[in-house]
């Protein structure tokens, strides 16, 4: 069976330090990944996804980006975080004829 | 373009059904589903419906799909305080490289016992 993977669950970094947040999915082959955050108070926002190794497609600029090492290996990061980077970071998959998304538990990124 | 919207919060007694409510704005959309958050967690996926059904029924949950108000519920029966969680709609859309879901913004279902 699939298992999507995110660490760490929890995160407290200073404003202008670096960030790396990890998904994994285990029992697929080139699934569709996804990041998402959750900020307070707000839905959830499409941040990147990839189809493929290598293949990132950014949803809204910002801050942050992605990299898709592995075929099941998604990686968000950044350079310097800023305040407004505090959230819930969601990774997810699906198959790529599929249309249903499973998620990861989630990061949560507190920006002090 | 594509937006979802959600009223933010929704309070019941518990034993009372709860319907909680979700517009959206692609009209090419061919899935709508519901998630579930609990504290803290991921989003589990409750149900989804195709564009082509009004209706879908599963156990406790009833799904009512209008396309041509772009509405979509989500009726929950016989409500228990371990249905307390955010409730979120997306829809799915078919622009770029993938599919994608677009998320409403969640409703915060709180059930009082």
């Amino acid at each position: 069976s699939q298992t999507i993977h995110q660490w760490p669950a929890t995160l407290v970094q200073p404003v202008g330090s670096p960030l790396s947040l990890e998904c994994t999915v285990e029992g697929t082959s080139n699934p569709n990944l996804y990041w998402y955050r959750q900020a307070a108070g707000r839905g959830l926002q499409l941040l990147f996804y990839s189809v493929g190794i290598g293949q990132i497609s950014s949803e809204v600029p910002q801050n942050l980006s992605a990299s898709r090492p592995q075929d099941r290996q998604f990686i968000l990061s950044s350079k310097k975080l800023l305040l407004s980077d505090s959230g819930f970071y969601l990774c997810a998959w699906k198959s790529s004829g599929a249309n249903v998304l499973t998620f990861g538990a989630g990061s949560r990124l507190t920006v002090l | 373009g594509e937006d979802v919207e959600q009223s933010l919060f929704l309070s019941v007694r518990e034993g009372d059904s709860s319907v909680i409510n979700c517009t959206y704005t692609d009209s090419s959309s061919t899935y709508l589903y519901w998630y579930k958050q609990e504290p803290g967690a991921g989003l589990q996926l409750l149900t989804y419906i195709f564009s082509n059904m009004d209706m879908k029924q599963d156990q406790r949950l009833t799904v009512l799909l209008n396309k041509k108000d772009k509405h979509l519920s989500l009726r929950i029966a016989d409500t228990q305080t371990g249905d307390s969680a955010i409730y979120f709609c997306a829809e799915l859309n078919y622009g770029g490289a993938t599919n994608k879901l677009i998320f409403g913004t969640g409703t915060l279902l709180a059930v009082q016992p």
